[in-house]
């Protein structure tokens, strides 16, 4: 199982761009890299899924080294309301999926 | 409406006691699991299935049971609850391998 490393808790301000890295050095060459975003008390929610290089869609941007040994999520112009926590899993199959602790992003207006 | 939906929302039970949580969905999804969160940590999961034949332990699976009744439809059992299995539980479906989960509003459950 790929394990994934990123920095416990974020903080920025409205506006401003965040970039959350992850690092997963084991990485097997079928593995997909997905993020999700969960707000307290609610259930994990799809952001972005890669395999390498970058890829964005209308939330936000994730970005893969030729190494794939790590991957970074790019939030725009982030909000208030992006205040949640991230998480980077890193696998195919589901049932092998572990979700870490994550990322505590705080936004601040 | 709701693309996964689980009932109760809350519930609050005693030690000893057998409860029953339920989970839908509407995406027409083979595979459904259950997780558990607890404070400050992520999710683990309990059990899944791939198919309504299909029933598989994941990483915490003791203590509990699942029924996969209809393709829409998984339930979790706890036999005989305990406090430490007070915890957010979240439904999830998916339509296949490395698939997006979409997850339901959670359970929150407390064993007293």
């Amino acid at each position: 199982l790929a394990k994934t490393t990123q920095p416990i808790s974020m903080d920025s301000y409205e506006g401003q761009e965040v970039n959350i890295t992850c690092s997963h050095n084991n990485i097997a060459t079928n593995d997909y890299i997905t993020w999700y975003q969960q707000f307290p008390s609610q259930g994990p929610r799809f952001i972005i899924q890669g395999y390498k290089t970058k890829v964005t869609n209308e939330v936000a941007s994730l970005f893969i080294p030729a190494d794939r040994k790590s991957s970074t999520l790019s939030l725009p112009r982030v909000s208030l309301s992006d205040t949640a926590v991230y998480y980077c899993l890193v696998g195919v199959e589901t049932d092998k999926l572990i979700f870490g602790t994550g990322t505590r992003l705080q936004v601040f207006p | 409406d709701a693309d996964v939906t689980q009932t109760p929302r809350n519930r609050i039970t005693k030690t000893g006691k057998r409860i029953m949580l339920e989970c839908s969905q509407t995406k027409g999804h083979d595979r459904m699991y259950w997780y558990r969160q607890d404070p400050g940590l992520g999710l683990r999961l309990i059990y899944y299935s791939f198919d309504v034949k299909d029933i598989n332990k994941g990483e915490i699976s003791d203590g509990y049971s699942v029924s996969r009744q209809a393709q829409a439809k998984f339930s979790l059992s706890l036999e005989s609850a305990i406090p430490n299995q007070t915890a957010l539980y979240f439904c999830a479906t998916s339509a296949g391998a490395g698939g997006e989960q979409y997850f339901g509003p959670g359970t929150r459950l407390t064993v007293t």
